[in-house]
């Protein structure tokens, strides 16, 4: 087991630009979430999945933010029309249904031009 | 609201010295406490939470509900335990994790 899988570790693009990030959580990990995390901050939350469910998200998940986890496998998180502070660190961890604590990937780090 | 404070921002102990790396809560409820630990180069990982009442790399964190704390203690530091820390809480019935700032903890030789 390697852990929650994500990609690309980093990310460079001009402003206005889409961009898609993807996540490969630990097999077998019903619930999948996402994390935005800026210089000097903690993580914050953005959204999660329950399978291909997505049931709860933030409201910094603006129209320009979508995330889809199709068969509950991985998921993708993309940003539209991409902002300069939409630069972050975009993490992804992964757990199990039962009560176990949430396991994080190393994130993509995003840089807007 | 769910929040979680850590006050300091950067901790500096020199080795063998206690450590405390403080965090107070505000949730209205029952909430579960966790420590993560950030080692350099290395991905977010926990480091222990209150339900278990373990003992990890010698920390402990007792959760004080009348005082709204959390605080991570150790009583002899290590160079090895230099790292970000970040308290965290998630919710009754709640998936997310809410986390503080973070303290980053450098140990002196």
């Amino acid at each position: 087991d390697t852990g929650v899988s994500q990609n690309p570790r980093h990310k460079i693009t001009k402003r206005g630009q889409n961009v898609t990030f993807r996540c490969d959580p630990i097999s077998e990990h019903n619930r999948l979430y996402w994390y935005r995390q800026t210089l000097g901050q903690g993580p914050e939350f953005l959204t999660y999945f329950q399978n291909e469910a997505q049931l709860e998200k933030s409201r910094l998940l603006s129209d320009r933010f979508s995330a889809e986890r199709p068969k509950g496998s991985f998921s993708t998180l993309e940003i539209q029309r991409t902002e300069q502070g939409d630069s972050a660190m975009y993490l992804c961890a992964s757990s199990p249904l039962t009560d176990r604590p949430q396991h994080f990937g190393d994130g993509t780090r995003l840089s807007i031009l | 609201a769910q929040r979680v404070t850590q006050p300091e921002k950067l901790l500096s102990v020199f080795k063998g010295a206690p450590v405390e790396l403080k965090c107070n809560y505000s949730y209205s409820g029952s909430p579960e406490l966790f420590w993560y630990v950030q080692y350099s180069r290395q991905r977010l990982q926990l480091l222990l939470r209150h339900i278990s009442r373990e003992s990890i790399k010698g920390f402990t964190a007792d959760l004080n509900k009348g005082e709204t704390s959390f605080h991570l203690k150790k009583p002899f530091a290590q160079e090895e335990d230099s790292a970000m820390y970040y308290c965290a809480l998630t919710g009754q019935g709640a998936q997310k994790l809410v986390f503080g700032q973070g303290t980053r903890l450098t140990i002196n030789p």
